[in-house]
């Protein structure tokens, strides 16, 4: 059974850099788009980035200049780094797997697989 | 664009059907995926695609598109359904970034 398990600093100050390092446990590493995604406390879901083994990238344009996704296949993981935290930044982190695939003509997108979340906080 | 509307808040009585709706122009070429969130659990697929819903999925989940317009549909609505949903996809401009609804929240009377 595929597990995402997630880690990283769960307090910050403002103007730190957030990181946070995502591992595939239990299944492949190719074939899926790794992504980031975030809700603050009491306000929904958010897009935050992605990247596929092949190393490209997309990133939330409201959070573009600060974000950078990265990924080291050869241990299966998958990072975040945001810089210039704000109040704003505070959420909880999750990292999610993507499933892409086409029924007829369509394409569907699919977070099968969900890391249990990291709050970070930010906070002076 | 890249936005999903969902209604903030909807209720249902106790085993009456229900229908959460997702509105925007990225699901006249893509299907949503449908998320459900309870205080302090990660996020379940519920339904995806033209009719695929998740082996541990009740069979009261039920999803339909039309136009840009998606909907999750519960059949029968039960208490463990009160919950946040979400609606997902990807915009239909060049790098097809993902994009949430904002969510409804389910309260079932």
């Amino acid at each position: 059974q595929v597990q995402l398990q997630q880690w990283g600093a769960g307090l910050l100050k403002p103007s730190e850099t957030l990181s946070l390092t995502c591992a595939v446990y239990g299944g492949s590493f190719s074939g899926f788009y790794w992504t980031w995604v975030r809700q603050p406390p009491g306000r929904g879901l958010e897009w935050i980035a992605d990247i596929n083994q092949s190393g490209r990238t997309n990133y939330n344009p409201s959070l573009k200049s600060r974000v950078t996704i990265s990924m080291d296949t050869s241990k299966k993981q998958f990072s975040l780094k945001l810089t210039s935290v704000t109040a704003a930044d505070t959420a909880v982190y999750y990292c999610v797997r993507e499933v892409r695939g086409i029924i007829i003509t369509y394409p569907y997108f699919v977070f099968d697989i969900w890391g249990r979340g990291t709050m970070v906080t930010v906070s002076s | 664009s890249s936005e999903l509307t969902q209604d903030p808040d909807v209720s249902v009585a106790l085993g009456q059907t229900v229908r959460i709706t997702c509105q925007g122009d990225s699901l006249r070429s893509s299907y949503a995926a449908w998320y459900q969130e309870k205080p302090g659990q990660a996020p379940l697929l519920v339904f995806y695609g033209k009719n695929s819903r998740p082996s541990r999925i009740p069979d009261r989940f039920s999803g339909s598109s039309s136009g840009n317009t998606a909907s999750l549909t519960i059949t029968g609505a039960q208490v463990e359904d009160e919950a946040d949903y979400y609606c997902y996809s990807r915009d239909n401009r060049g790098d097809h970034l993902g994009v949430f609804g904002g969510g409804t929240k389910l309260t079932v009377l």
